[in-house]
């Protein structure tokens, strides 16, 4: 089972529909999680970070988190032809200095 | 604020060379972190270093190894190249803290192509 996964898609959502992007993990020690979003050819370039059970909204963004479940998520609404990109979720451990642990990340396409 | 810096940007080698590769931190990060990029795997912590010192490390060869300066920028280096060697080294950097959870800010990233 890997540490951190994550549907590798493409999820493909039309103009103006919200997406939802999935990520679980397996480590009940994971203290800190983030999205980020990575363009083709470029670097990751972070979301959000999201530390305690519930929900956290930044724009468009709203980040979900449920410990119990091992479950974290990612929506955009309004999604825009922009936002097609692969989206990374990345988990860190307490105490492990440093260290994110990245799924494969999900594909998505926002179609005109 | 300038954005973490990285260079080069793009790199060439054979195999059997080595290759240093440079990073420099967000002005009052104090924790540096390199990762590999691959297709197939991903991307993969190497090590994270703080104060000088490496702090935590992953699960890659001897032949990847770093280090810090004083002014934070750190270096990576790969000695004995190899063709798996081929891969986008990204550095991120952070606001140090004991636990770890901070977040990570990367660079633009280098990209190592071993021929």
């Amino acid at each position: 089972q890997k540490e951190v996964e994550q549907n590798s898609g493409p999820l493909s959502v039309p103009e103006g529909a919200i997406a939802s992007l999935n990520c679980t993990y397996s480590d009940r020690g994971s203290q800190s999680f983030f999205w980020y979003r990575q363009y083709s050819g470029k670097s990751p370039e972070l979301i959000m970070s999201i530390y305690s059970n519930g929900d956290k909204e930044d724009g468009r963004f709203t980040a979900q988190l449920n410990k119990a479940s091992q479950y974290v998520s990612l929506l955009i609404r309004d999604s825009q032809p922009s936002d097609s990109a692969t989206y990374l979720c990345a988990v860190n451990k307490h105490g492990n200095t440093g260290k994110l642990i990245f799924g494969q990340g999900t594909t998505l396409q926002v179609k005109p | 604020k300038a954005g973490v810096t990285q260079t080069p940007r793009y790199l060439i080698k054979t195999r059997g060379q080595q290759v240093t590769l440079s990073c420099s931190p967000i002005s009052g990060h104090r924790s540096v972190s390199w990762y590999q990029q691959t297709p197939g795997q991903g991307l993969q912590f190497l090590f994270e270093y703080f104060s000088e010192t490496q702090r935590n490390k992953g699960n890659f060869p001897g032949r990847f190894s770093g280090r810090q300066f004083s002014n934070s920028r750190s270096e990576m280096n790969v000695s004995t190249l190899e063709l798996g060697d081929s891969a986008l080294y990204l550095c991120a950097s952070s606001l140090a803290s004991a636990s770890g959870g901070d977040t990570q800010y990367f660079g633009p990233g280098t990209r190592l192509t071993v021929l």
